[in-house]
């Protein structure tokens, strides 16, 4: 299983964008990249997921560079509600390999 | 679809009590696992399942006992509880296809053991 560091926190200011690097040195060729986002007193929720260069959707960009061994999850212009706790994990799509999440990133937005 | 439940949403237990923690989903998923979430910690893996009637142990196996008897239902047993067991367990279900791997998780359940 590829092992991922992230920053344990982060502040920012509403309407700023945001950017969460994770590191996954051992990353292996059919691993995915996803990203999950936890409010207080809920599980997680899928955000965003790729496996090479830039994805985007209405919520999030992800981007990967070529050597894919980190990933930046990008939050455009942030506000109170973005705060919460996001989780980078790696790992296969389908089979059946167990996936760990780790510590995560604690986002604090403020006014 | 319902997605992901779990009951009960709180429980309080006395130490050596056992008991189940529900988990069902109606979005036919061959992947659901169990995590624990102690205070301002991140998910820890009790248990998962890639289909019924197969099961395997996680990152914190110990004290927890799983079965799938459906691919619907995944419930998670605690043998003999203790205070160490105080957390908020989390069921999640997963669609593992070659391109997309996302989870869904359930609402938790917060047990608290005295």
């Amino acid at each position: 299983l590829a092992k991922t560091t992230q920053p344990i926190s982060m502040d920012s200011y509403e309407g700023q964008e945001v950017n969460i690097t994770c590191s996954h040195n051992n990353i292996a060729t059919n691993d995915y990249i996803t990203w999950y986002q936890q409010f207080p007193s809920q599980g997680p929720r899928f955000i965003i997921q790729g496996y090479k260069t830039k994805v985007t959707n209405e919520v999030a960009s992800l981007f990967i560079p070529a050597d894919r061994k980190s990933s930046t999850l990008s939050l455009p212009r942030v506000s109170l509600s973005d705060t919460a706790v996001y989780y980078c994990l790696v790992g296969r799509t389908g089979g059946a390999s167990k996936i760990i999440f780790g510590s995560g990133t604690r986002l604090s937005i403020r006014p | 679809n319902a997605g992901v439940t779990q009951t009960p949403k709180f429980q309080v237990l006395k130490t050596g009590q056992s008991m189940t923690l529900q988990c069902a989903q109606d979005m036919n998923h061959e992947y659901m696992s169990w995590y624990r979430q102690d205070p301002g910690m991140g998910l820890r893996l009790i248990h998962y399942s890639v289909g019924a009637g197969i099961t395997d142990q996680g990152e914190v196996p110990n004290g927890y006992n799983v079965s799938r008897s459906t691919t619907e239902d995944f419930p998670l047993r605690l043998l003999s509880a203790a205070p160490s067991q105080t957390s908020v367990y989390f069921c999640a279900s997963q669609d593992r296809g070659l391109r997309t791997d996302t989870q869904y998780f359930g609402p938790g359940t917060r047990l608290t053991v005295l």
